[in-house]
């Protein structure tokens, strides 16, 4: 069974850094594209970030380049999303997404909380 | 990076059919045939209806249904059913590495 699972989310202060981890399971994490996707209370789904399946290209929204990165380890079934100087607006809850041919995401982790508040 | 542009709500009654509409630009929707849907209940995690502008994974009721015409994407719902009523986003790949969602619509059933 395909499973991810998010985890590193919680309270941080403006400027402050959280990484956040999705673990793979049930599927060959190395031939699939994966992505970032968050959503903010009461408000729609932002795509945030991709990576494709090796890590050598990644693509990111206007509103986290220069301050998120997204990489993955194939060997430990693991993509991340590393964020630096968060901002309140930041405060979604942040799903990690297979891709399972070219932005067909077809199965999502629960979600992980991020809160940005001083 | 603009969102696509979605309706905010539509409303049907349980068995009729209801089409959602999903607008974007030359540079995203109407240059590839990657528009997917998704639907989203509260404190779920959404799942894929439709991709490829019109394919349906398997195990997805064949009362979805996708469609496109230049920058506008479509998903209707036919036959109405209780637990259809969520929020529905469309995703459009947009080019240079990027994706795009939609403001998303909630559909309410009557």
């Amino acid at each position: 069974e395909v499973q991810l699972v998010e985890s590193g989310g919680g309270l941080v202060k403006p400027g402050g850094s959280l990484r956040l981890s999705c673990a793979a399971s049930g599927f060959t994490l190395s031939t699939y594209w994966m992505h970032w996707v968050r959503q903010a209370p009461g408000k729609g789904l932002v795509w945030v970030s991709h990576i494709n399946s090796d890590g050598s290209r990644t693509g990111s929204a206007d509103s986290v380049k220069g301050r998120f990165t997204i990489s993955r380890d194939n060997a430990k079934n693991t993509m991340y999303l590393q964020m630096n100087s968060l901002r309140a607006e930041d405060t979604a809850v942040y799903y990690c997404a297979r891709d399972y041919n070219w932005n067909a995401l077809d199965h999502w982790g629960p979600g992980t909380l991020v809160t940005v508040s001083s | 990076q603009s969102a696509l542009t979605q309706p905010a709500s539509v409303s049907g009654s349980p068995g009729q059919s209801i089409t959602i509409s999903c607008t974007g630009t030359s540079t995203d929707i109407g240059s590839y045939n990657l528009v997917s849907w998704y639907q989203k209940h509260p404190g779920k995690a959404p799942k894929l209806l439709i991709y490829e502008d019109i394919k349906r994974p398997s195990g997805v009721s064949n009362r979805f249904s996708g469609s496109k015409s230049g920058n506008t994407a479509s998903l209707t719902i036919s036959g109405l059913q209780a637990e259809d009523e969520a929020d529905y986003f469309c995703s459009s790949y947009g080019g240079r590495t990027t994706s795009v969602f939609g403001g998303g619509t909630k559909l309410t059933v009557l």
